[in-house]
């Protein structure tokens, strides 16, 4: 089955620089990528997610991009503010024929610190 | 868009005892659903998927059990409880269109469960 590395663990940033957050997937045929929020306590909320026909994908602050040759995809977010400190996942998923049941398989999760 | 409901928001049960959680949908029909279980700081784990109502499959073993009664409902139970059971039990949907691609997973408010 699929298997998808994130990294890092931890990652503190000064408020107003960027943060750049990697993951690895060892399935070829992966071909939907989204990327979780999740602030303490919450459920994890979708913030972007980007499909294998698109290298990168943006939404103001926050950018993703995809390396099929290489199976990585990162997450970037700009000009970080105080409200982006949360755990973030990243995620991969196959999403054969037949409504894409498979589920997603996720990383283990970032926990970025947005330091004042 | 999809709204999912997730009760109760907080168990706390004693080991050896029954489980039983329950989740529904609303704003989509025939929908996959998901269980996840996400341990204090850890990520998030399958536990089980449907596509349609009495289909489950199970991604990891373990002494729970999940059934889908109706096409919005995805039930989690357990005939008794281990201290590891502990843990946010997250239920999540996607349209379960009948596609190549995931779809994407939005997931509902969690239940954290204590097992003392």
């Amino acid at each position: 089955g699929e298997n998808v590395e994130q990294h890092p663990s931890t990652l503190s940033v000064q408020e107003g620089d960027s943060a750049v957050i990697k993951c690895t997937y060892s399935d070829s045929a992966s071909n939907y990528f989204p990327w979780y929020k999740q602030e303490l306590g919450k459920r994890p909320q979708l913030i972007i997610d980007i499909r294998s026909n698109v290298g990168e994908k943006k939404d103001q602050r926050i950018a993703v991009t995809l390396n099929k040759t290489a199976k990585h995809f990162s997450l970037h977010i700009t000009e970080t503010q105080p409200e982006d400190s949360a755990v973030y996942f990243c995620a991969a998923s196959i999403g054969e024929i037949g409504g894409g049941a498979d589920g997603l398989t996720f990383g283990k999760g970032t926990h970025l610190i947005i330091q004042p | 868009s999809q709204t999912i409901h997730q009760w109760p928001a907080t168990l706390v049960q004693p080991v050896g005892s029954p489980l039983s959680l329950e989740c529904t949908v609303e704003g989509t029909s025939n929908p996959n659903l998901y269980w996840y279980r996400q341990a204090a700081g850890r990520g998030l784990q399958l536990l089980f998927y449907s596509v349609g109502i009495g289909q489950i499959s199970s991604e990891v073993p373990q002494n729970l059990s999940a059934s889908r009664p109706q096409d919005r409902q995805f039930i989690l139970s357990s005939k008794k409880l281990l201290l590891s059971d502990s843990g946010f039990y997250l239920c999540a949907s996607d349209r379960g269109v009948t596609t190549r691609t995931q779809e994407t997973q939005y997931f509902g408010p969690g239940t954290r469960l204590l097992v003392l």
